[in-house]
């Protein structure tokens, strides 16, 4: 089984402090993906990455900023948290290959981040 | 840009009654469209999946969704739903070739009332 895990489930921070998420993922996938989901948004991409060191931005990559230094693990950084970037935060990869490039992205539980 | 477009927001149905939930995509080319479910506290995960070949596509748990490629859509339907299929409902899309990311709809949340 695919298994794409995050660092924390719940996380509360205070407006100004550097925040950190990581997921990690056990397939040797190729692409990961930070979204954030809001309610009546849906999914939002924030940054993706094809490979180690490489990352694109997504449509919402403003205050964030992302690390892969590792194939298997993805950082989502907010620089400055604030409270309009309190939200559940989504990672996700899936594999490249052949015709099958586009196959499944498999997401992790979330981190639900409160920020006061 | 490509963009999704799912119309309802949230969907109240008694058990057994038959569902379809409406998704529109715009995208200048040749795309592969995807349903992703959440249940309440649960990862999303994959309904179904469309590239190529037949239209009707069926998926998971009796769900199926049809491609209509002249009125850009790919409408989520089941016979007959369940109160265990409460959750909300994501479609996806993203270009056929190339590397590119989903693109969600807002999502529709679906409530199954006994």
């Amino acid at each position: 089984d695919v298994k794409v895990t995050q660092s924390s489930r719940y996380l509360v921070k205070r407006t100004g402090e550097k925040v950190f998420l990581e997921c990690v993922q056990d397939m040797d996938h190729e692409n990961m993906f930070w979204y954030r989901q809001d309610p009546g948004l849906g999914l939002r991409l924030i940054y993706f990455s094809y490979d180690v060191k490489m990352k694109e931005k997504g449509d919402i990559p403003e205050g964030y900023s992302v690390s892969r230094e590792k194939k298997e693990r993805f950082s989502l950084i907010l620089e400055s948290a604030s409270t309009n970037q309190t939200s559940m935060y989504l990672c996700a990869s899936t594999s490249l290959g052949g015709l099958e490039w586009y196959n499944e992205q498999f997401f992790g539980p979330g981190t639900r981040l409160t920020v006061l | 840009a490509q963009s999704v477009s799912q119309h309802n927001h949230h969907v109240i149905l008694s058990e057994a009654a038959s569902l379809e939930l409406g998704c529109n995509y715009s995208y200048g080319g040749t795309v592969n469209l995807f349903w992703y479910v959440q249940y309440p506290g649960q990862h999303l995960q994959l309904l179904l999946k469309y590239f190529s070949g037949d239209p009707l596509v069926k998926g998971i748990k009796g769900f199926e969704a049809e491609f209509i490629k002249s009125k850009f859509s790919f409408n989520l339907r089941k016979p007959s739903v369940q109160w265990s299929d409460t959750a909300e409902y994501f479609c996806a899309v993203n270009g056929y070739s190339g590397n590119t990311p989903l693109v969600f709809g807002k999502g529709t949340r679906l409530s199954v009332i006994a």
